[in-house]
C-alpha cells in the first residue's frame, strides 16, 4: 500500500520559514515526480511545483519561485518543501502527491500569525 | 499558463441525478486532464486520469469525456457519498493548473 505521511501542523511568524516533510512508503520516490499543492481556506487547489527525486531537478509555478524550495532525500524516501518569508497569505493546507497525482499525503496546515 | 475554466462553481443536486461538470482549457492539453474528488478535511482523490480513464476503485457511475477543449466529468445516479468538491487538473504543460472547483450540495 502506498502511503504519504506529511509532517504536523506548523505555526509560523511572518518573515520566518517552515520546512514540511512528506515521507513515502510503498513507492520508491526515485521512480516518480513529487508534486506539492496548496489549498487556502475555502479555496481551490493550486500547484506549487515538483521535484524529480532521482536527480533533484525542480520546476516551480512562477509565483512560488521565491517562496518554495523543494528537496528530496532518496535514502529516506522523503521529500521536503521549505516555505520562506512567510506572510499571512501563505496560510493554507499543503499537500504532497506522487504517481501522477494518484497518491496524496494527508496535508499539512501552515498558519502564519504573529 | 494554461487556464482551466471550470463550471459550474457550485451545483444543487438530488440523489439519483446525473451531474456533469466541465472544464474548458485555454489551449490544447490533449488527453492530459485529471479529475479529483475532495471531501471536507480530506485530501483530493483521483477519479479520472487521461481525460477518460477511471482510476482504481472508482465506481463506474463516474465517467470522463472530452470534446475539443472541453473536458467533462459525469456522475450518473448520484449517491450521497458523491456529494463533495470536484477539481480538474491539466498536466500537459508546466505549470500544472487546476480548475476553480465545483461544490456539489444536496437540495
Amino acid at each position: 500500500e502506498v502511503q504519504l505521511q506529511q509532517s504536523g501542523a506548523e505555526l509560523g511568524k511572518p518573515g520566518t520559514s517552515v520546512k514540511l516533510s512528506c515521507k513515502v512508503s510503498g513507492y520508491n520516490i526515485r521512480n516518480t515526480y513529487m508534486h506539492w499543492v496548496n489549498q487556502r481556506p475555502g479555496k481551490g487547489l493550486e500547484w506549487i511545483g515538483r521535484i524529480d527525486p532521482a536527480n533533484g531537478n525542480t520546476i516551480y509555478a512562477e509565483k512560488f519561485k521565491s517562496k518554495a524550495t523543494l528537496t528530496a532525500d532518496t535514502s529516506s524516501n522523503t521529500a521536503y518543501m521549505q516555505l520562506s518569508q512567510l506572510k499571512s497569505d501563505d496560510t493554507a493546507i499543503y499537500f504532497c502527491a506522487i504517481g501522477g497525482f494518484a497518491y496524496w499525503g494527508q496535508g499539512t496546515l501552515v498558519t502564519v500569525s504573529s | 499558463d494554461i487556464q482551466m475554466t471550470q463550471s459550474p462553481s457550485s451545483m444543487s443536486v438530488s440523489l439519483g441525478d446525473t451531474v456533469t461538470i466541465t472544464c474548458r482549457a485555454s489551449q490544447d492539453v490533449g488527453i492530459y486532464v485529471n479529475w479529483f474528488q475532495q471531501k471536507p478535511g480530506k485530501s483530493p482523490r483521483r477519479m479520472i486520469y487521461r481525460a477518460t480513464n477511471l482510476a482504481d476503485g472508482v465506481p463506474s457511475r463516474f465517467s470522463g469525456s472530452r470534446s475539443g477543449s472541453d473536458y467533462s466529468l459525469t456522475i450518473s445516479s448520484l449517491e450521497s457519498e458523491d456529494v463533495a468538491d470536484y477539481h480538474c487538473l491539466q498536466y500537459d504543460e508546466y505549470p500544472r493548473t487546476f480548475g476553480g472547483g465545483t461544490k456539489l450540495e444536496l437540495k
